[in-house]
This record gives structure tokens, C-alpha cells and sequence, in this order.
């Protein structure tokens, strides 16, 4: 029979609006956090990382910030553009390089 | 520059087949992931490989599932028997050994979409 999966959290913007995706992460001890975008069919792609000693850092139109005190990170998109549609996963590094991934987000941008 | 390469990207099999993954992780890589995706259980770790050893397999989930790293270049991840369960998209990663796993992202192959009926 058909399994019913998980509805994954949505956001739509309109393009050219920034946008902010957010995870919350359960492990005090993790010290390493990845954002990955995962369109379909395809594997998860590395956007920015950031070290627990940091509390933001910027690439190309990605920001990440992290929140220790509530274990809490974003991801901010600028300008968004349609091909920034994807599904968005939070990573932490537990330790002895595993990462637990969160269940994701899925990033619709309208034209 | 070459990612990880998987094959097959797509397979379709019997319950009771056996089915082996391949991958051939990014060259200088030391470090080699498997995962299983699924809508119900997200992105899982299954086991992982540090130059050629494996480090942690708690995230097999049975005795069916074994994985082998024979040489740099190379693993496998084989599931026999196979059950209709065992459904998944099947990722492999891999990324660089530095002075710590800290700082390294690993990065993902395409998958391989894994159908038993």
C-alpha cells in the first residue's frame, strides 16, 4: 500500500523577497552546522557551514546565524530566485563526524 | 571536477533479490557515507567508512545490510535479502580527513532510488 511521508514544512516567497529558513538543533555539544539544498531528484548540495565559535557567517547572497543560548539556526536567502527553489536541511556535527539532519524545509518562490 | 558517482541511479527488484549499491566517493577523499532517505524517516545515517575502516555502523538497521570499502576509490552497500521496506533513495557522501571531522561538509552523489516489490 501507499505510505503516508511527512509534510515537510513550507515557505513561499515572491521573487526577489529575502527569505528565512529556520532549524532548531537538539545536541548542546555539536560544534559544526551545514545548511544543504537538495532539489528533486538529486542529492543534498553544501551551502554554508559555521563553526560553534561563530555566530554568523555570509556567502554568496546565504547568511547563516547561529544561536547557542536557544539552539537555533537560520538560514537568510537575499534576493531569492526561482532556481533557490529546493528543500533546505539544517545539519549538526554530533561528533565523530555524524551528521543528524533535520527534516527539512521546502522553499517555493513565485515568479 | 568529478562528485561522487553512484550507481545505479534507479532500481527495481523483487522482494527476497539481493541489490548492491556502488559508489566511488570525490578522489582525495578519506571519509565515506551512507545514508537512506525516506519521506517517513528523513535522511538517516546508515554507516560510515574512514579511510577504508569502518567507524560506525549503529545506523544499519539489520543484518541484511552490510557495506564494504575494499579501497579508496570504491564501496558497496548490499541488502540481502531485500524487502518491499527497504524502499528508499540511498545516498552516498564523501569528505576530506583534516585534523578534525569538525570542519569538513560532506558532500552527497545523486542517489540511488531503490524500489523492491
Amino acid at each position: 500500500g501507499e505510505s503516508v511521508g511527512l509534510h515537510l514544512p513550507t515557505l513561499s516567497v515572491q521573487e526577489g523577497d529575502n527569505s528565512i529558513i529556520n532549524c532548531a538543533y537538539s545536541n548542546s555539544a555539536s560544534d559544526y552546522f551545514i545548511w544543504y539544498k537538495q532539489e528533486s531528484g538529486k542529492g543534498p548540495q553544501f551551502i554554508i557551514d559555521i563553526r560553534s565559535n561563530m555566530d554568523k557567517r555570509q556567502g554568496q547572497r546565504v547568511t547563516v546565524l547561529l544561536n547557542k543560548t536557544v539552539k537555533h539556526l537560520s538560514l537568510q536567502i537575499a534576493a531569492t530566485q526561482p532556481g533557490d527553489s529546493a528543500v533546505y536541511f539544517c545539519a549538526e556535527n554530533i561528533g565523530g563526524g555524524k551528521l543528524i539532519f533535520g527534516q527539512g524545509t521546502e522553499l517555493s518562490v513565485k515568479p | 571536477d568529478a562528485g561522487v558517482i553512484q550507481s545505479p541511479r534507479h532500481e527495481v527488484t523483487e522482494m527476497g533479490q539481493e541489490v548492491t549499491l556502488r559508489c566511488k566517493p570525490i578522489s582525495g577523499h578519506n571519509s565515506l557515507f551512507w545514508y537512506r532517505q525516506t519521506m517517513m524517516r528523513g535522511l538517516e545515517l546508515l554507516i560510515y567508512f574512514n579511510n577504508n575502516v569502518p567507524i560506525d555502523d549503529s545506523g544499519m538497521p539489520e543484518d541484511r545490510f552490510s557495506a564494504k570499502m575494499p579501497n579508496a576509490s570504491f564501496s558497496t552497500l548490499k541488502i540481502q535479502p531485500s524487502e518491499p521496506r527497504d524502499s528508499a533513495v540511498y545516498f552516498c557522501a564523501s569528505s576530506p580527513l583534516g585534523g578534525s571531522f569538525a570542519d569538513q561538509p560532506q558532500h552527497f552523489g545523486d542517489g540511488t532510488r531503490l524500489s523492491i516489490l
